[in-house]
Parts: C-alpha cells; sequence; structure tokens
C-alpha cells in the first residue's frame, strides 16, 4: 500500500530535550515536505527536500533541522524543543515531475506538545 | 502578510444541496490551484486542481472555479453528502517552486 508513516503518533516531551519525528515514504517519491497544523493559521511549511541531499526552508524554519540521506526518509529534529513548537506535525511527499508533480500525500499527523 | 484566505471558518449545508468555498489569494505568481480535504485525526488528501490557463475543473460532484482577475477561486460539491464533512484547505503554488501556502481551512458540516 502506497503510503506516508511518521513517528511517533503522538509525544510529550520537555523543553530542551532533543527529538526527531520520522517520517518515511514507499511511493519513491522526489518530493517531501513537513507542515504544522495550528489552529487558526492553516499548514505552514517548515522545510522541504527536491532530492537526497538538496534541502530548503519553508514558511516557518526557526527551531527545526531536516535531513534528506535517503530518497525514502526525511526526519525532523528538534534540536531544543521550546513550548510554541507544540503542535501537529505533518509530512508529505509528492514526485515532484510529470502530471502529477504536486499532488501530494500526507502522513497521518504527529501530535507533539512540549512542556 | 497572508497570501491565501478562505475567509469562511465553517459553514453548514443540508445533505443533497451544494456547498460553495472560496479560496481569495494576492499573490499574481501563483499559477497552480489545489484543494485538500481534511478529516480529523488523517492527514489531508488532495482533492482537485485548477491550472490557472483554465477557469474552471470538474471532477465528479467536485467544481473548482478560477477567477485570475479577482484572484478568486472557489469549490463546489453537488450534491453535498454527510461524508464530505470535513475540513478544505486550498493551496495555491508557483510552477517551478516548491514553497506551498495553505490557507487556514473551511470546516464544512453536511447535515443529514
Amino acid at each position: 500500500e502506497a503510503q506516508v508513516t511518521q513517528n511517533p503518533r503522538y509525544l510529550i516531551t520537555v523543553t530542551g530535550k532533543k527529538l526527531t519525528v520520522t517520517c518515511s515514504q514507499n511511493m519513491n517519491h522526489e518530493y517531501m515536505s513537513w507542515y504544522r497544523q495550528d489552529p487558526g493559521l492553516g499548514l505552514r511549511q517548515i522545510y522541504y527536500s527536491m532530492n537526497v541531499e538538496v534541502t530548503d526552508k519553508g514558511d516557518v524554519p526557526e527551531g527545526y533541522k531536516v535531513s534528506r540521506k535517503e530518497k525514502r526518509n526525511f526526519p525532523l529534529i528538534l534540536e531544543s524543543p521550546s513550548p510554541n513548537q507544540t503542535s501537529l506535525y505533518f509530512c508529505a511527499s509528492s514526485t515532484g515531475q510529470g502530471r502529477f508533480w504536486n499532488e501530494q500525500f500526507f502522513g497521518p499527523g504527529t501530535r507533539l506538545t512540549v512542556l | 502578510d497572508q497570501q491565501v484566505k478562505q475567509n469562511s471558518p465553517s459553514l453548514s449545508v443540508q445533505e443533497g444541496r451544494i456547498s460553495i468555498l472560496n479560496c481569495d489569494y494576492t499573490n499574481s505568481m501563483f499559477d497552480y490551484f489545489l484543494w485538500y480535504k481534511k478529516y480529523p485525526a488523517e492527514g489531508p488528501t488532495f482533492l482537485i486542481s485548477i491550472s490557472s490557463i483554465k477557469d474552471k475543473n470538474e471532477d465528479g460532484r467536485f467544481t473548482v472555479f478560477l477567477n485570475k482577475s479577482a484572484k478568486h477561486l472557489s469549490l463546489h460539491i453537488v450534491p453535498s453528502q454527510p461524508g464530505d464533512s470535513a475540513v478544505y484547505f486550498c493551496a495555491p503554488l508557483t510552477s517551478g517552486t516548491y514553497k506551498y501556502i495553505f490557507g487556514t481551512g473551511t470546516r464544512l458540516k453536511v447535515l443529514a
């Protein structure tokens, strides 16, 4: 089954404790992206990646890091989480080319709470 | 600077009637417009899209209309069904870039 998986689905942590949210897709997609969803703000793009070793900032990259060492994986790293990073996070992927280049497939979301 | 606005946070429609969801944008460089649907506890799913070279695109019960001069697009759902109850996001972008801007969403409730 074609899918985007995220782990963990739920995480409660404390300020300053480094964490990683994993994202993996099995569709051989070139493009991957991370978003956060907050009430009244919709989805905001954090980082995206066009291919292995190619990443770029979205609208709200501060406090986040990403890496793309393999095509299928795109982890989101919070080196020193703060309470304002409490949010619902989504990973997404798309082919990045061809007719359906921009139709993104989303993961189920990770709800992060930073105390 | 809010480039994409969905001014109706919520909308209630009777089953079988038409649902119209609106989206306004300010960036004239946007040339591709997508709609996503999101159910609670799930990720968004792609619904329908339209290129700026068109003013209408249909897919079954879903039709998207684009008015470039007004920088406005709308999603029509006819007939509306209870299973359409979800949050709908418009997401315009500029071809050749991969920075997606999502609207704040409209929560549609279709009443049986």
